[in-house]
């Protein structure tokens, strides 16, 4: 059974930068694509973008193209979501699932964004 | 960019009723990368159908998911208590994928 086990909840400054990891277990790393999405506080699920970690190929929300980088680490089947210039807006729960469609999820990441 | 809307937002029914939520895409694309997530407060998104017909595993068969082109459609039959919550449609065949803004059901 796949399983996805995420960082803890995080409080950042305006400007500042954020990562999150996503530890997975249970299935094939390097086979499956790693996905994240947010949900900001009363609205829907938002893609932020996705990593196949076999051939390590990241692509990205136009939105976010700037400023997010997801990476994955195939010898610890972690992958991480960086996501930088932070402002409040980027409040969210952040999920990582993986496969397509979304089978597996973490728990989600609680980033809050406070002055 | 492939934009799903999702309609109602709001569905108010009672349990044991049946629900119908639509998903309408700005294009049309293959029926093979449509899902129906459920989102309840507090729980991660699971998904219940894929390939926009195709239940996933362990998902009961009052969830059925149905349409082609760009228009499809999730229907729960009987509305059993554990249903009320949040669906979201998403496509997952073209960059970037895209979800739906969520219908919400919530009891009468």
């Amino acid at each position: 059974q796949v399983q996805l086990v995420q960082s803890g909840a995080e409080v950042k400054k305006p400007g500042s930068s954020v990562k999150v990891s996503c530890k997975t277990s249970g299935g094939s790393f390097s086979a499956s694509s790693i996905t994240w999405v947010r949900q900001a506080p009363g609205q829907g699920l938002e893609w932020m973008g996705k990593i196949l970690p076999l051939l390590d190929i990241a692509n990205y929300a136009q939105k976010f193209q700037d400023r997010v980088t997801i990476t994955a680490d195939k010898s610890t089947t972690t992958s991480y979501m960086e996501l930088r210039s932070l402002g409040s807006e980027d409040t969210a729960i952040y999920y990582c699932a993986t496969d397509l469609p979304l089978y597996n999820w973490g728990q989600g990441t609680l980033v809050t964004v406070s002055s | 960019e492939i934009v799903l809307t999702q309609s109602p937002g709001t569905l108010s029914l009672s349990p044991g009723e049946r629900a119908t939520l639509s998903c309408r895409a700005s294009q049309s694309f293959s029926s093979s990368f449509l899902a129906w997530y459920q989102h309840r407060p507090g729980q991660a998104p699971r998904v219940l159908i894929y390939a926009a017909s195709s239940r996933a595993t362990g998902i009961p068969d009052r969830f059925s998911g149905s349409g082609s082109g760009t228009d499809f459609t999730l229907t729960i039959s009987r509305l059993e208590p554990e249903d009320f919550a949040v669906y979201y449609c998403h496509q997952y065949g073209s960059s970037p994928q895209t979800f739906g803004q969520g219908t919400k059901v919530e009891i009468k």
